[in-house]
């Protein structure tokens, strides 16, 4: 059964750069059809998704946040990374990784959900 | 502000069946599928329904999806007391990233 597993400060002071890291056991990320995902939830707020990458190293950002975020993956350690530029209070939130399965069908793609998540990481961005 | 649109609260009573809505767009709803989580505070979310209609292993059959056009709507049939917790839809947006609801925050009285 795979789980995720985030990492990385609780405590980012503002401008700097907030980085996490999802650790995926139990299977490896190259298996299967899937994306991995980062999405944030603010105190009390709903999701927002921030960004995804398929182990070919291909990414698509949510484009709010597109000019600070690099999502990166090793496939040798069983990981996938996020990266979140020029952090400021706003950036403050719980961040989940998670995997969604997809198919291609005839040229479009299907989406399955996101059947597993981390249980999240809360980052603090305060001086 | 979310993409889509849920009422942030919703209540029923243990037996009852309760709807929440989803309002999008004919970029997100109307053309693609919807997935609905359910999340207890302090946890991480949990996927209910899939593919608008479909119910991981181990999901309840209390619990059902739908859509017509641009909404969409999770069922909850015979309300039971752990049901009470957050409910959030999801779709693909034509953009080529998923968007969420606000959230819906159920009661069970």
């Amino acid at each position: 059964q795979v789980q995720l597993q985030e990492s990385g400060p609780g405590l980012v002071k503002p401008s700097q750069t907030l980085s996490l890291t999802c650790t995926v056991s139990g299977g490896s990320i190259s298996s299967g059809t899937y994306y991995w995902s980062w999405i944030r939830q603010p105190a009390g707020k709903g999701l927002e998704y921030i960004g995804r990458i398929y182990t070919s190293g291909s990414t698509n950002y949510n484009p709010s946040l597109k000019s600070r975020v690099t999502i990166s993956v090793d496939t040798s350690k069983n990981q996938f990374s996020l990266k979140l530029s020029s952090a400021t209070a706003a950036d403050t939130a719980v961040y989940y990784c998670s995997r969604e399965e997809y198919q291609v069908i005839y040229r479009k793609t299907y989406y399955y959900g996101m059947d597993v998540w981390g249980q999240g990481t809360t980052v603090t961005v305060s001086s | 502000q979310s993409v889509l649109t849920q009422p942030p609260s919703a209540s029923g009573t243990p037996g009852q069946r309760v709807t929440i809505s989803c309002s999008g767009s004919s970029s997100n709803i109307e053309s693609n599928t919807v997935n609905w989580y359910q999340q207890f505070p302090g946890t991480a979310p949990k996927l209910l329904i899939y593919s608008t209609n479909q119910r991981p292993s181990g999901v309840p059959d209390r619990f059902s999806g739908s859509k017509s056009g641009t909404s969409a709507s999770l069922a909850i049939s015979g309300l039971q007391s752990e049901d009470e917790a957050d409910y959030y839809c999801a779709a693909w947006d034509d953009s080529q990233r998923p968007v969420f609801g606000g959230g819906t925050k159920l009661t069970v009285l």
